[in-house]
């Protein structure tokens, strides 16, 4: 049963354009939010994190976004770059304070 | 630098034959955790050891097993395993629960398959 859910698995983008991933949860226990980035061959590298207490949070090119009532985030990249190219996990925490359930990612092209 | 790495990165096995995946962790990180990830799959825990505590998942099957001998290294060990084992297993540590959320960090992950 999957409780975090990607829908897009794949999205490609132009160079200095936009990019969003966006991200549904279905448990309401949840309360943090992690998005992790996974280049070919490597483990996923943590990208940045939203507790649910917030509705936004911003670091450099990322901001994630939290809409609790719809439970739904989203990733915003601006401006994209080719070197984001890679898989995109979003990952959510809940009771346990510690698993993580993860979607199944978004692989996202930037071209140039 | 501070890193978890996780040996073989590919392992090949024979169905039915024991297998066993390592890693260690340089970060000193209290809490180390094993993931299945299947291909186009999200990766799924399969176990968790806070220090020495170990902690199975519900649906982790018995034919996984892990030990954690000491703070840096651990074990993932397939008893038995099947064709449906095939898969990424991906190990990461993070420090204690202390707050919530906090963030993992991945080794590069060991791709096991059966023969």
């Amino acid at each position: 049963d999957q409780q975090v859910k990607q829908n897009s698995p794949s999205l490609s983008v132009q160079e200095g354009r936009i990019s969003i991933l966006n991200c549904d949860y279905t448990n309401s226990m949840f309360d943090y939010f992690l998005w992790y980035k996974k280049y070919p061959a490597e483990g996923p590298t943590f990208l940045i994190s939203i507790s649910s207490i917030k509705d936004k949070n911003e670091d450099g090119r990322f901001t994630v976004f939290l809409n609790k009532s719809a439970k739904h985030l989203s990733l915003h990249i601006v401006p994209s770059q080719p070197g984001d190219s890679a898989v995109y996990f979003c990952a959510a925490c809940g009771d346990s304070g510690y698993a993580l359930n993860f979607g199944k990612g978004t692989s996202l092209l930037v071209t140039p | 630098d501070a890193m978890v790495i996780q040996n073989p990165r590919y392992q090949v096995t024979q169905f039915g034959k024991p297998v066993t995946l390592s890693c260690s962790q340089t970060l000193n990180h209290n809490v180390m955790y094993w993931y299945q990830q299947k291909s186009s799959q999200a990766p799924k825990l399969l176990f968790h050891y806070y220090d020495k505590d170990f902690n199975n998942e519900a649906d982790t099957p018995d034919n996984f097993q892990s030990r954690r001998p000491n703070t840096s290294f651990c074990f993932l060990d397939i008893r038995s395993p099947g064709l449906g084992d095939a898969a990424m297993y991906l190990c990461a540590t993070s420090v204690a629960f202390g707050s919530r959320g906090q963030p993992q960090h991945f080794g590069d992950g060991t791709r096991l398959s059966i023969l």
